[in-house]
């Protein structure tokens, strides 16, 4: 079965721009979350996204913002970034989500904001 | 104010010894996980606690969940150089998962 994926592995961006970073959960999952991974604040989540409703979501700003379509795959979408922005964005998959089941994550995105 | 405090936050020793990294807070959780990332990778869930006093062992691995469900510790014996990789335990909260900082653990030959 294949894993979690992240497209892409690598972005730069400048101040100002908008951002958009895809996930593709494991087959059969219906449960995606996201969380943002930086050296001095670790990982924290962003939103959990269940059957295409947003079903939690942790304390980012509206910049930060996601979806999810029918086949249950995921983006997540910054817009005006700022330098504070750059991490490894990382989106992690379950059967049903919310501490029931575990959790797969995928590589993660490194998004370098200039 | 990170909601769970783990430590040490890095920890460099040689191999054959033994550790523990601890996992504190003053909130409960239901349940209590620990995982282990490598450079480039997501992390890796390497076991899930949920009964207060609850131990589980994975090979030369000790987890324990505390009696109130506030803290948790990863005991490591006879640490190898393959155990080198940052250690992060996380708390389901009102079904969102809280991080601690994590351990960046060092295993030196």
């Amino acid at each position: 079965k294949a894993g979690v994926t992240q497209t892409p592995r690598y972005l730069i961006k400048t101040r100002g721009q908008q951002v958009t970073l895809s996930c593709s959960p494991i087959s059969g999952h219906r449960s995606v979350s996201w969380y943002q991974q930086t050296p001095g604040q670790g990982l924290q989540f962003l939103f959990e996204y269940f059957s295409e409703t947003q079903r939690n979501k942790g304390n980012f700003p509206g910049r930060f913002s996601g979806r999810q379509f029918s086949n249950s795959r995921s983006e997540m979408n910054v817009s005006t970034l700022e330098l504070g922005d750059s991490a490894l964005y990382l989106c992690a998959s379950s059967l049903s989500g919310g501490g029931i089941d575990t959790q797969y994550f995928g590589p993660g995105t490194r998004l370098t904001v200039l | 104010t990170q909601l769970l405090e783990q430590s040490p936050q890095f920890l460099s020793i040689q191999e054959g010894e033994n550790l523990t990294v601890y996992c504190n807070s003053s909130s409960v959780f239901s349940s209590l996980q620990w995982y282990r990332q490598e450079p480039g990778e997501g992390p890796v869930l390497l076991v899930t606690v949920v009964t207060g006093g609850e131990v589980k062992k994975l090979k030369r691995l000790t987890f324990q969940f505390g009696d109130a469900r506030k803290d948790s510790s990863l005991h490591i014996t006879a640490a190898q150089p393959g155990d080198t990789g940052l250690y992060l335990c996380a708390g389901w909260i009102n079904y969102q998962l809280i991080w601690g900082a994590g351990t960046k653990l060092i295993i030196k030959p």
